[in-house]
């Protein structure tokens, strides 16, 4: 788990803030997912992104959430105007070739909303 | 009904036991079949990654997948104390050429302790 890193730990935001979710991949690894774990439920598929593309965001809801991974930098999360539903725990994971290639989680961004 | 089932438990089993975790699905189409393990506050560790049918085996652990039962299974031999975790079950269909992406779907976890 220590490969793939994930800052803040923990994020306090009042209701109508900004979120913003970063995630590091493993080193070699360009292939980002992000996972949402509501409590009492399972991971959730949110949105999957190589460098400067998104490949797949069918698990993002439609408003407020958005994912990007740059050329240079970490990949982001961020959720606009956050409600007390978006409380959770927000895992990144990463693979090495997208293809056929088991996924590395980091410890995840648990967000709470006040 | 959800498309992985997983008893959420807990199980409480004594040191050494053997432990079964299992969960059933209900898509056919799904190929890849995976166990993380959780530990509280922490993010999934990859224990084992199959695909098809069949059986895997690495160290304590044993991944077994029927695809006829639409059935998976991990059993942990002699387990301890450091096995107590949250065990997550998690599938990908792959798409028409077989190939996986990522998208998986997990079960609910089941919550595993392993007392002395």
């Amino acid at each position: 788990n220590a490969g793939v890193m994930q800052n803040p730990r923990h994020l306090v935001r009042r209701r109508g803030q900004e979120a913003r979710l970063r995630c590091s991949p493993m080193k070699g690894h360009s292939h980002v997912y992000w996972y949402r774990q509501l409590p009492e439920e399972g991971l959730k598929f949110m949105v999957y992104l190589q460098k400067e593309n998104i490949i797949d965001e069918s698990g993002m809801p439609k408003e407020r959430f958005s994912a990007e991974f740059p050329k240079e930098g970490p990949s982001i999360l961020r959720i606009q105007q956050v409600v007390r539903g978006d409380s959770a725990a927000y895992f990144c994971a990463s693979s090495l070739i997208g293809v056929n290639s088991p996924l590395h989680f980091g410890n995840g961004t648990r967000l709470t909303v006040t | 009904q959800k498309e992985v089932e997983q008893d959420p438990g807990p199980l409480s089993v004594p040191e050494g036991a053997i432990v079964s975790l299992n969960c059933t699905y209900s898509n056919s189409a799904f190929q890849y079949f995976m166990w993380y393990r959780q530990y509280s506050r922490k993010g999934p560790e990859l224990l084992m990654y199959t695909y098809s049918s069949g059986n895997k085996e690495d160290g304590r652990f044993t991944a077994q997948v029927d695809k006829s039962s639409k059935y998976i299974s991990l059993f942990i031999r002699d387990s301890q104390p450091s096995d107590s975790a949250t065990y997550l079950c998690a599938m990908e269909r792959g798409d028409a050429g077989g190939t996986s992406y990522g998208k998986l779907t997990f079960g609910q976890g089941t919550i595993l302790t392993v007392h002395p």
